[in-house]
Order: C-alpha cells, then structure tokens, then sequence
C-alpha cells in the first residue's frame, strides 16, 4: 500500500519561530499537495509541487523527487499560523486518481 | 464561479437510513473524487470519477455509491447508514490538465 507519513504528527513553537513539517512517499508521484486545515474547517491548498521549490508569503515548499521527500516551512510563524497541515500525493501509474493523503501535523503558535 | 460546493453542510442519521450527499462543481472539471476525514486516520479515498460515466472505487468504498451522469454533479449515496460512517465528508474537482485540487467546504455527518 502505497503512503504518505509525515512528520512531527505535533509541533508547538513560539511566535517568530521557524517551522519545518516534512513529509516522505514510497513511489512515484505526479503532484505532491501541501494543505491547510484550521478547527473544524475547510481545507485550503496551500501548495502543489512536482519539483523544485515554491514561495508564497512566509510558507516555502520544496521537494526532492529523487529522495521521495518534501518540506513545508513557515518563517516568522504567527498564531494565526496554528492550524492542521497535511501532505498529499497523487500517485503516478496505474491510471487511479485521488490524493494519497498524510495523517497531517498539528500545529501550534503561541504568542 | 461558486468552485466546488456540497450540500449539506450537516447531517444527522439514524442507522439504517440512507441519504445522498451532494457535489457539485462549476468550473467544467473532468475529475472528481469524494473523501472521508476521521480523527487519527486522516483523509481516505472513498469514490473518484475520471468523467461522466466513469467512476471507481477508492481505498474505503464499502457502504457508498456514486454515480457522475454529468459532469458538474458528482453524489455520494449511504444505501443504509452506520455509525462507523459518522465522519466529514469533502469532495474534490480538477481539470483534466492541471493536478491543482480544489475541495468543497465538507458535510459533518453523524450516524446514530
């Protein structure tokens, strides 16, 4: 079975830290997803990869195909940062469809 | 563009009744799939659709019916409801070109 782990599965920083969440897959992949979940809300994408590295504001994502490993990174982490983040694949091959979805990492910032 | 929307947002069941979940999509989107969020166990596959008349079952499809007789609608069905199928359900769109995801605000259903 093909999966995706991620981690820490918990994380508490201190406003302005930097935060590192990592996530690694088993097999080829065409996209990779970074998501965003706050308390009992929707889910917001965040990133999608397939090489190299993206910036948006404070997050950077980057992924190493060959290493099967990808990071999300916050720099200057506000509270407002605190929310669930979760890592998502979709498999290459196969002819399948769907995302292949980490447990995601709970993520806190406290002022 | 209203994007991805579901209906209802809430829903409350007892066991052994059946309900049908609703997804729609306004931006002409080929693919469409349904998820399944549990505490613990994260985001499952449930059902996905390539296109209008062509669906297949996802990692946990037992207990659920779909069917994509046209392309904007995409509903999921419980024929009798469990408790073990109380979860957040969220359907997802995207284009055949692009892998860009977009999600649906979810449905909170409880069994009991």
């Amino acid at each position: 079975k093909n999966e995706v782990e991620q981690s820490p599965q918990n994380l508490t920083a201190q406003e302005g830290e930097f935060i590192t969440i990592n996530c690694s897959y088993s097999v080829g992949i065409s996209a990779l997803h970074w998501l965003q979940q706050h308390p009992g809300g929707g889910i917001v994408s965040l990133f999608m990869l397939s090489s190299g590295k993206k910036k948006h504001g404070r997050l950077i994502a980057t992924i190493n195909i060959q290493e099967k490993h990808s990071s999300l990174h916050i720099t200057a982490s506000h509270p407002r940062d605190s929310a669930v983040y979760i890592c998502a694949v979709m498999y290459s091959g196969g002819g399948a469809d769907g995302l292949t979805f980490g447990k995601g990492t709970h993520l806190i910032i406290q002022p | 563009n209203a994007g991805v929307t579901q209906t209802p947002k809430f829903q409350v069941l007892k066991t052994g009744q059946s309900m049908t979940l609703q997804c729609a999509q306004d931006m002409n989107h080929e693919y469409m799939s349904w998820y399944r969020q549990d505490p613990g166990m994260g985001l499952r596959l449930i059902h996905y659709s390539v296109g209008a008349g062509i669906t297949d079952q996802g990692e946990v499809p037992n207990g659920y019916n779909v069917s994509r007789s046209t392309t904007e609608d995409f509903p999921l069905r419980l024929l009798s409801a469990a408790p073990s199928q109380t979860s957040v359900y969220f359907c997802a769109s995207r284009s055949g070109n692009s892998y860009e995801q977009y999600f649906g605000p979810g449905t909170r259903l409880t069994v009991t």
